[in-house]
C-alpha cells in the first residue's frame, strides 16, 4: 500500500501564481520529509526537506508546511515560474533505521503557463 | 559534485532475456538503491544495499536481483525479462550518518521489454 499519499496528480498554474501540492502519511515513525523535483530526462533531485520538530521551512520561493497532528505536509511554490514546470515527489523516511529508505508519493506534474 | 551514472539511457530487450543494469557512484556512499518509476505510481523501491555484498529487499523485489561487489557499483539484474518490467529504472546513492539524508539519483534507464 502507498505509505505516502500525494495530490493532485497534475497541476496547472499561471506564471506568478502559487502552486500547492499536498501529501499525507500514516506511519508516525517517519521523521524526515523531503521533496524531490524531477525535470524530463533527469533523475529526481532534492529540493527541500523538513523534520517534524518544525511546522514550516522556507527556502527562497519554496516552503514546506508541516502539520504533525494531521500527519500532512505540503509544498508551496510562490511566484511560480515556467522554469518550475517539473514533476514533484514528496517522500518520508525513518532515519533511525540507518539506510534512510525513502517512501515516495505518486508525484505531481506541475505546468506553469507563461 | 556527486555523480551517479547509469550504464544505458535506453535499452530494448526481448522477453526472457537476462538484463543487467549498472550503476556507479563517485562519492564513496555507503547506501545504494534501485527504484522503478511508472506513471501514477511514483518511485517504488526494488532493492537497496547499505554495504558491499549486503542487500535488502524493497517493496517490489519479485523478478529482480542485485549485486554489489564493490562499494561504488550496484547492479540490478532481471533474470528473465518480462513485458511488465518495461519501466524507467533509477539508481540512487546516499551516505550514512551526519545530518544529510539526501539521495542522489542517476539519470535513469528506460527499459523496454518486447
Amino acid at each position: 500500500q502507498q505509505q505516502v499519499k500525494q495530490s493532485p496528480q497534475s497541476l496547472i498554474v499561471q506564471k506568478g501564481g502559487i502552486s500547492i501540492i499536498n501529501c499525507a502519511y500514516e506511519n508516525t515513525a517517519f521523521d524526515y520529509f523531503p521533496w524531490y523535483q524531477q525535470f524530463p530526462g533527469k533523475g529526481p533531485a532534492l529540493l527541500i526537506a523538513i523534520r517534524p520538530d518544525v511546522s514550516e521551512k522556507k527556502e527562497g520561493r519554496f516552503t514546506i508546511s508541516f502539520n504533525k497532528s494531521a500527519k500532512q505536509f505540503s509544498l508551496h511554490i510562490m511566484d511560480s515560474q515556467p522554469g518550475d514546470s517539473a514533476t514533484y515527489f514528496c517522500a518520508a523516511s525513518m532515519t533511525q533505521t540507518g539506510a534512510n529508505n525513502l517512501f515516495f508519493g505518486t508525484g505531481t506534474r506541475l505546468t506553469v503557463i507563461p | 559534485d556527486v555523480k551517479v551514472t547509469q550504464s544505458s539511457r535506453y535499452l530494448v530487450k526481448r522477453t526472457g532475456e537476462k538484463v543487467f543494469l549498472e550503476c556507479v557512484q563517485d562519492m564513496d556512499h555507503e547506501n545504494m538503491f534501485w527504484y522503478r518509476q511508472d506513471p501514477g505510481l511514483g518511485l517504488r523501491l526494488i532493492y537497496f544495499s547499505y554495504d558491499v555484498k549486503m542487500k535488502e529487499k524493497g517493496d517490489i523485489p519479485e523478478g529482480y536481483s542485485v549485486s554489489r561487489e564493490k562499494k561504488e557499483r550496484f547492479s540490478l539484474i532481471l533474470e528473465s525479462a518480462s513485458t511488465n518490467q518495461t519501466s524507467m529504472y533509477l539508481c540512487a546513492s546516499s551516505t550514512t550518518g551526519g545530518l544529510s539524508y539526501e539521495q542522489y539519483f542517476g539519470p535513469g534507464t528506460r527499459l523496454t521489454v518486447t
